[in-house]
């Protein structure tokens, strides 16, 4: 099958800039989740979407980011305006939606770096 | 205090070298643990998954949960050079919508 579709691969852009980041999920998977990956750090989940609708964005600054998820399929990450400290990889995953108590393994996408100088 | 913690490395190993690899965590209600392995540029790709405590082997690969310790470890035989990445503990909690939390991960080289 195949994996999980990013691009850009990398971004550098100034800060208070804008930016937009995609994402294509393997085919069937209903779940999908983006993770900001700081270097030295392990991945932070920013948003989780259940087919289209948001199941957890807790930690998603919502005064910059914003992210939609189009009829249960692709997805989309904005930061407007970029701060210095969003310099991170940007990672999409995805995963089918089995019974919530077993959970499933996430596919990772190879990311988005972005710099903001 | 962070819910995950793991310890950055780098861990520097001659090839053939018994790895071991840890976690701990503050939070009791954890059921289900994994380790991902993360080569440079790519995104996480899962190796273990196990729920609850006890052990599973793959291949080369051992996973063990100490619940009681609030303490998980990978251990690998026989290490290779291609084992070389950084390697990422992950939990989450029954139930919910599969959230994962992370650990640091941890920077594993192997040298011929």
């Amino acid at each position: 099958e195949a994996g999980v579709a990013q691009s850009p691969r990398y971004k550098i852009i100034e800060k208070r800039q804008s930016v937009a980041f995609w994402c294509n999920p393997i085919s069937g998977h209903a779940t999908l989740y983006w993770y900001q990956q700081i270097l030295g750090q392990g991945p932070k989940l920013l948003i989780q979407f259940q087919n289209n609708g948001v199941v957890d964005d807790s930690q998603l600054p919502k005064d910059r980011f914003s992210a939609e998820r189009l009829k249960g399929v692709d997805s989309t990450l904005k930061i407007q305006p970029a701060k210095l400290e969003d310099s991170a990889v940007y990672l999409c995953a995805s995963s089918t939606f089995r019974d919530r108590s077993l959970g499933s393994p996430l596919h990772f996408g190879n990311g988005t770096r972005l710099t903001v100088t | 205090q962070k819910e995950v913690e793991q310890d950055p490395g780098p861990l520097s190993v001659p090839e053939g070298a018994i790895v071991s690899l840890n976690c701990t965590y503050s939070n009791s209600a954890f059921q289900y643990f994994m380790w991902y392995r993360q080569y440079s540029r790519k995104g996480p790709e899962l190796l273990m998954y196990t729920y609850s405590s006890g052990n599973k082997e793959d291949g080369r690969f051992t996973a063990q949960v100490d619940k009681s310790s609030k303490y998980i470890s990978l251990f690998i035989r026989d290490s290779q050079p291609s084992d070389s990445a950084t390697y990422l503990c992950a939990m989450r909690f029954s139930g919910g919508y599969n959230k994962l939390i992370f650990g640091a991960g941890t920077r594993l080289a192997v040298h011929p």
